[in-house]
């Protein structure tokens, strides 16, 4: 089955302890990207990769890094959390410069909450 | 970053009737898309367009690409429970390799 695949799905840590969520997909896209949703703001893109080894800053990169070392992975990391970073994490995945590859594929999303 | 206002916010309505929501932005666009968002879950693609004036249905659904490019539509015809939820417009610039999200519309269909 086609998917994007996030762990761990629920976090709950602490102010200053570095995290990583994990996104993987089996599609063979080569764009992926992480999004946080904040009520009333709707998704914000943190990064963006094009491929293997590029990446991106989105609109809200600060606090945030990432790493493209395979193609099907893309984890999130926070080296050193803090609470204006407890929201809701969606990675996404798909084949830009066709016609369908501007449509991002969504996981099922990583809540976190840092206290 | 890119604005994208997509109105109205939250809308209630009757199990049967038409629905429209509408997202602009500051800037032209090269795609726009439509998801929607169910509690717990990730957003789902409903409907892509790639070319000003484009209209596309999916079912009950059809969205058209603005002839400005600076904006797009959602229609639902004869709304039904099921179709409650979170619609997000999103959109790709013609510059760039960013997405950016509407702030989205919150759909209540009553039986």
């Amino acid at each position: 089955e086609a998917q994007v695949t996030q762990n761990p799905r629920y976090l709950i840590t602490v102010t200053g302890k570095k995290l990583t969520v994990t996104c993987s997909q089996n599609m063979n896209h080569e764009y992926m990207s992480w999004y946080r949703q904040d009520p009333g703001l709707g998704l914000r893109q943190i990064y963006y990769s094009m491929n293997v080894e590029v990446t991106d800053k989105g609109d809200v990169p600060e606090g945030y890094k990432v790493s493209r070392k395979e193609k099907r992975n893309f984890p999130l990391i926070l080296e050193s959390p803090s609470p204006n970073q407890t929201s809701l994490y969606f990675c996404a995945s798909s084949r830009p410069g066709t016609r369908w590859g501007n449509e991002q594929f969504f996981g099922p999303g990583t809540r976190l909450t840092v206290l | 970053g890119q604005q994208l206002n997509q109105s109205p916010q939250s809308m209630f309505i009757q199990e049967g009737e038409d629905v429209s929501m509408n997202c602009t932005s500051s800037s032209i666009f090269n795609t726009w898309l439509w998801y929607k968002q169910d509690p717990g879950e990730g957003p789902v693609l409903l409907i892509a367009l790639y070319k000003a004036g484009e209209l596309t249905s999916n079912g009950r659904l059809t969205a058209q690409f603005g002839i400005t490019r600076k904006d797009s539509f959602l229609n639902i015809s004869a709304s039904i429970p099921s179709d409650v939820g979170i619609y997000f417009c999103a959109g790709h610039p013609n510059t760039g390799n960013q997405f950016y999200f509407g702030t989205g519309t919150s759909l209540t269909v009553i039986p």
